[in-house]
């Protein structure tokens, strides 16, 4: 079965300061891996996703990840934080017959300071 | 982007009514959706696929006849949560996926609903 791990649940950083969130994944096969926001009392929304290709994914709102396959990992990134991107970040395999079913890690909060 | 639109965004019942969530996709169609819950400070836990036309598929642990999904329609799904009690307070998030020619592999979300049983 697959599973994600986040293994941050709170990650506080300076307003302008890089950003890596972590994700570890479990998946016998490649996996389709995706990175969502939400904001307090929101749905979701996607970040970025990865099916194949270039391992380095490029997404919304200034974010990036990186598959690598030997470490089992899509750590999420940005290199300046802005106060906005307080908010939850949830990493989430889908099975690659679908990419639908997803399994979402247990999020890592954000907070930036100013 | 694709809209997927919850409603109500939230609600609040007594113990032992019956409440009805609707989840639509407003400019796409969508022959699966999901239904998710959202506990406190906790990850999405997939509830059930919705299949347009037929049965939903549940997940294990979930009650099919406490959670009713209809897929009536491409773009409506809903979820009625019946015999409500305090216990199956919570965020209820659906998504969908596009079909067909406009399935990019994206899963839409909706804003959630979020059920409050006392």
């Amino acid at each position: 079965a697959q599973s994600v791990t986040q293994p941050d649940i709170h990650i506080t950083v300076s307003e302008g300061a890089s950003l890596e969130l972590r994700c570890n994944y479990s998946y016998g096969a490649t996996p389709y891996l995706f990175w969502y926001v939400q904001s307090p009392g929101q749905g979701l929304q996607l970040l970025l996703k990865y099916f194949s290709g270039d391992t380095l994914v490029q997404g919304i709102k200034g974010f990036e990840a990186e598959f690598k396959r030997s470490q089992s990992s899509f750590n999420l990134r940005k290199p300046s934080v802005h106060w906005s991107d307080a908010a939850e970040y949830f990493c989430a395999v889908g099975d690659t017959g679908t990419a639908s079913k997803l399994t979402f890690g247990t999020g890592t909060r954000l907070q930036v300071t100013l | 982007g694709a809209v997927v639109s919850q409603h109500p965004s939230w609600v609040i019942c007594k113990s032992g009514t019956s409440v009805k969530i609707e989840c639509r996709s407003l400019d796409f169609q969508a022959t699966t959706m999901f239904w998710y819950r959202q506990f406190p400070k906790q990850s999405l836990m997939l509830m059930a696929t919705s299949n347009e036309g037929s049965k939903a598929t549940y997940e294990q642990g979930v009650e099919k006849d406490k959670f009713l999904i209809n897929h009536a329609s491409l773009t409506l799904s809903t979820l009625t949560v019946t015999s409500a009690h305090p216990e199956d307070s919570s965020f209820y998030i659906c998504s969908a996926r596009a079909t067909g020619r406009a399935n990019t592999g994206e899963l839409f979300f909706g804003e959630g609903s979020r059920l409050t049983v006392l």
